[in-house]
């Protein structure tokens, strides 16, 4: 079936432009996150949705970032005034359950924002 | 924040089994440690969990420490297809979030 699908796939935008990414998560996914990637780092998580809960933005770096799922599915993290240290691989995974772990996190290929 | 050491790299010849070894020294006793693969380019991709016993699926198998200070995961057949970095993780009561190491860049020689 179709896994966790992103686009764009590679986002090049100016320094201070705002942009949006979007996760398409696997249908009848209840969960979704939100995790970024910089060059030669491991996996910084950014936000959860989980069902109709309040989510969890602990991980969002300053407040030019935010996120939004809509109708339980679809999600955009939008990064406002974009700045060079935003440029990393923004993941997006989706699980069948949420809630405390283990469970298999289904991730998407991400996508590659460069800030010039 | 939940820790782990792993090797940054390893090689193996192609079909030959591969040791990736983790050391969660600190683990408490409600831990469980989850493997994940990124392929280059691509997104991780789960791989097995465990949280004392050995565990066994159709990828690989993860071998626990006795005292769970420790644990392997066996790829028993390395493909080319297995190059990838391996990360190993450990996730806490209540938590829903994994966090990623630098992990273990695999190299497979033909």
């Amino acid at each position: 079936g179709a896994g966790v699908s992103q686009s764009p796939s590679n986002k090049v935008t100016e320094k201070g432009k705002d942009v949006e990414l979007r996760c398409d998560p696997i249908s009848g996914h209840t969960a979704l996150y939100w995790y970024r990637q910089s060059l030669g780092q491991g996996l910084e998580f950014l936000i959860y949705f989980q069902g109709n809960s309040a989510p969890d933005k602990s991980g969002l770096p300053s407040d030019r970032f935010s996120a939004e799922r809509t109708g339980g599915s679809v999600s955009t993290l939008t990064i406002q005034r974009t700045q060079q240290e935003d440029s990393a691989v923004y993941l997006c995974a989706s699980s069948l359950f949420g809630g405390s772990l283990p469970y298999e996190q289904y991730f998407g290929p991400g996508t590659r924002l460069t800030v010039t | 924040d939940a820790k782990t050491t792993q090797p940054n790299s390893m090689e193996s010849n192609e079909e030959e089994p591969v040791h990736l070894p983790c050391n969660h020294s600190t683990i408490s006793g409600t831990d469980y440690i989850h493997w994940y693969r990124q392929l280059p380019s691509q997104g991780p991709e789960y791989v097995i969990h465990g949280l004392t016993s050995n565990v066994n699926n159709r990828m690989a198998s993860l071998a626990i420490a006795e005292d769970r200070k420790s644990s392997t995961l066996i790829l028993h057949r390395a493909t080319l297809r297995d190059a990838a970095v391996y990360y190993c993780i450990r996730s806490g009561a209540g938590s829903y979030q994994l966090t990623f190491g630098k992990g273990t860049k695999l190299s497979v020689i033909p």
